[in-house]
């Protein structure tokens, strides 16, 4: 069945590094994918998403590629922040109306 | 401020007493889902209701109950909780549930079943 997958975490970087957060996946056809982020005591919100293969979802200097070949969409920032500490999690539409989650990533920024 | 409510937000209760966790939109959306997040194992859907008396299972619907009688509420009732349903809930609502659609999720309630 359609499933995805995260890196574990937590992933823990220094401020202004490089983050990569990598999520596959395992579905029918090419479903939309979505990545959310959770911050601390707060709801979930959508961060990106991209509807088709080879698209780019963008926000908040966050970018994630929809790769078809290698059934990925890993999260990634050039340069985090203290603000950027939260879990994400990566998640694939099924049908119309259900989403699949991955189990989420914990990333922890240090000053 | 369009949001999702919950209440409560924390809720520590014994086994078999019935419980309901609130959850209210106030942007007219016709989508409304409850999950369960549980460490390691990211969200589950339990149910969701694509509009007013319309109500469908998630991935893991046992042991709780729903009902869509009003457009702005989507209730969770657990009729006889067990400690299995120990979790982080969360309630979200989009406008109408389609793929390009975004979920907009309330702050989530703790459930403590002993």
């Amino acid at each position: 069945g359609d499933s995805v997958t995260q890196m574990e975490g937590p992933v823990t970087l220094s401020e202004e590094a490089f983050l990569t957060i990598n999520c596959t996946y395992t579905a029918t056809g090419y479903p939309s994918l979505f990545w959310y982020v959770q911050y601390p005591g707060e709801g979930l919100q959508l961060l990106l998403k991209a509807t088709k293969a080879d698209d780019k979802g963008s926000n908040k200097g966050f970018e994630a590629t929809y790769r078809k070949e290698t059934t990925s969409f890993h999260l990634e920032k050039g340069s985090v922040q203290v603000s950027d500490s939260a879990v994400y999690f990566c998640a694939l539409l099924r049908g119309n109306y259900q989403l699949i989650w991955g189990a989420g990533t914990k990333l922890i920024i240090k000053p | 401020e369009a949001q999702v409510t919950q209440n409560p937000r924390y809720l520590i209760t014994v086994t078999g007493k019935k419980l309901t966790v609130t959850c209210s939109q106030n942007m007219n959306h016709e989508y409304m889902s409850w999950y369960r997040q549980d460490p390691g194992l990211g969200l589950r859907q339990i149910y969701y209701s694509m509009n007013v008396e319309v109500t469908d299972k998630g991935d893991v619907p046992e042991g709780y109950k729903v009902s869509r009688k009003e457009k702005r509420n989507f209730p969770l009732i657990l009729e006889s909780p067990s400690p299995n349903q120990t979790s982080l809930y969360f309630c979200a609502s989009s406008l109408s549930g389609r793929v390009v659609d975004t979920q907009y999720f309330g702050p989530g309630t703790r459930l403590t079943v002993l």
